[in-house]
């Protein structure tokens, strides 16, 4: 069946630090990939998607490229604030389960 | 504003209580899906619905019910079956696809966060 593995957390940056958070995927078809985020005492938004191979989806400064090859979505950002301090889940659109996420702590 | 609306925001409910937390949409979509968070985990499926009058078991549905009357509400009812309801519940909706499965995005409510005193 389709799954997702992502990186396990905690992840502690310091403020303008790169940040990567890896995730694989193994489904049968071309899913469309997501990246959601929530914030402390709230529900998960989407970040960014993707949905085909070698898509990069963008926003808020994070990114994440579909690649086929290696059946991975990694996120990524240049240079992270303590605003972006969160929980990361990857996903699939033809899976409604989610990972445990990546909690993301970035210190001034 | 489109989205989804979770009430309560905070709930307690003494051992032995049935509680019920709504979740109201008016985005249009035909799928709905609750989810349990417990703290530092993820999000764990606890029942969905595609269509109206039709729901199906998540992973955890013991010891909850759910009904889909309307398009827009999917209320959760967190029996007292439920040995350890204390975690904070999520509701979404998605345009669904063919196949029972859901083809973009999911928007998700605020929470509903229970307390068994």
């Amino acid at each position: 069946g389709n799954s997702v593995t992502q990186m396990e957390g905690p992840v502690t940056l310091s403020e303008e630090a790169f940040l990567t958070i890896n995730c694989t995927y193994t489904a049968t078809g071309y899913p469309s990939l997501f990246w959601y985020v929530q914030y402390p005492g709230e529900g998960l938004q989407l970040l960014l998607k993707a949905t085909k191979a070698d898509d990069k989806g963008s926003n808020k400064g994070f990114e994440a490229t579909y690649r086929k090859e290696t059946t991975s979505f990694h996120l990524e950002k240049g240079s992270v604030q303590v605003s972006d301090s969160a929980v990361y889940f990857c996903a699939l659109n033809s899976d409604m389960r989610f990972g445990a996420g990546t909690r993301l702590t970035v210190k001034p | 504003d489109g989205g989804i609306t979770q009430s309560p925001k905070y709930l307690f409910r003494k051992e032995g209580q049935n509680v019920t937390l709504s979740c109201e949409q008016n985005l249009n979509h035909d799928a709905m899906y609750w989810y349990r968070q417990d703290p530092g985990q993820g999000l764990r499926l606890i029942y969905y619905s595609q269509i109206v009058n039709d729901f199906q078991k998540g992973d955890i549905a013991e010891g909850y019910s759910v009904s889909r009357e309307k398009k827009e509400s999917f209320p959760l009812t967190v029996t007292s079956a439920q040995k350890n309801p204390t975690a904070f519940y999520l509701c979404a909706s998605s345009i669904a696809g063919s196949g029972g499965s859901h083809t973009g995005e999911l928007f998700f409510g605020e929470g509903s966060r229970l307390t068994v005193l």
